[in-house]
């Protein structure tokens, strides 16, 4: 596609449901990441996929969190048990590489919230 | 690991006047990468502008311009004839020259521009 696609755009779900994330990164690009943004705050680093390498996952928050990348494409973010400080848009970005001068590409984020 | 510091969480600018935001890195390398990206209310990030640390040259992009002090490690954002959609969340980003990574790319806390009609 033209851009990197997330669903769903929002999510409401109850404290303690599991969720599914899903980021399409664009077609092409090796690069893969997940980031958390609360509210009114900056990026949190989650989650880096580089093509078939095993995934940095040193910015997961805790083992409720994994994501996985089918086929060097889609990647999906999934939130188990979900609590109430889970609640963020969590943004997909991917790049045509991983060095520097690559710049991410950034979806426009799921917004999830738990009640 | 490197940090980004915006220490301006608000800036507010008339409309068609110039702003300025700032931003403020530490490394220890010599060879990386600076961005700046924008966030409108539609929660995308959008690239605004970027700029090679090897390159002594700002960067410009239209409206949009870079003053990179590389020995002071600073690298702002100058906004000229501020338009009402540039009101939007700033985030500066540092990258390293390898790229990837959870250390590759650290982004700073962002700054709030209000454009003042």
């Amino acid at each position: 596609g033209a851009g990197v696609s997330q669903s769903p755009s929002n999510k409401v779900t109850e404290k303690g449901k599991d969720v599914e994330l899903r980021c399409d990164p664009i077609s092409g690009h090796t690069a893969l990441y997940w980031y958390r943004q609360s509210l009114g705050q900056g990026l949190e680093f989650l989650i880096y996929f580089q093509g078939n390498s095993a995934p940095d996952k040193s910015g997961l928050p805790s083992d409720r969190f994994s994501a996985e990348r089918t086929g060097g494409s889609v990647s999906t973010l999934t939130i188990q048990r979900t609590q109430q400080e889970d609640s963020a848009v969590y943004l997909c970005a991917s790049s045509l590489g991983q060095f520097g001068i690559s710049p991410l590409h950034f979806g426009n984020g799921t917004r999830l919230t738990v009640t | 690991a490197q940090t980004v510091t915006q220490s301006q969480p608000e800036m507010s600018v008339q409309e068609a006047e110039t702003v300025t935001l700032s931003c403020t890195y530490d490394t220890s390398e010599s060879d990386y990468y600076l961005f700046w990206y924008k966030q409108p209310p539609s929660r995308q990030m959008i690239l605004v502008i970027r700029q090679e640390a090897y390159k002594q040259q700002n960067a410009t992009e239209n409206r949009f311009s870079v003053n990179f002090q590389k020995a002071a490690k600073s690298f702002s954002l100058k906004i000229s004839d501020s338009q009402l959609g540039d009101a939007a969340m700033y985030f500066c980003a540092y990258r390293t020259y390898s790229g990837g990574g959870a250390d590759g790319l650290t982004f700073g806390k962002g700054t709030h521009l209000i454009i003042q009609p």
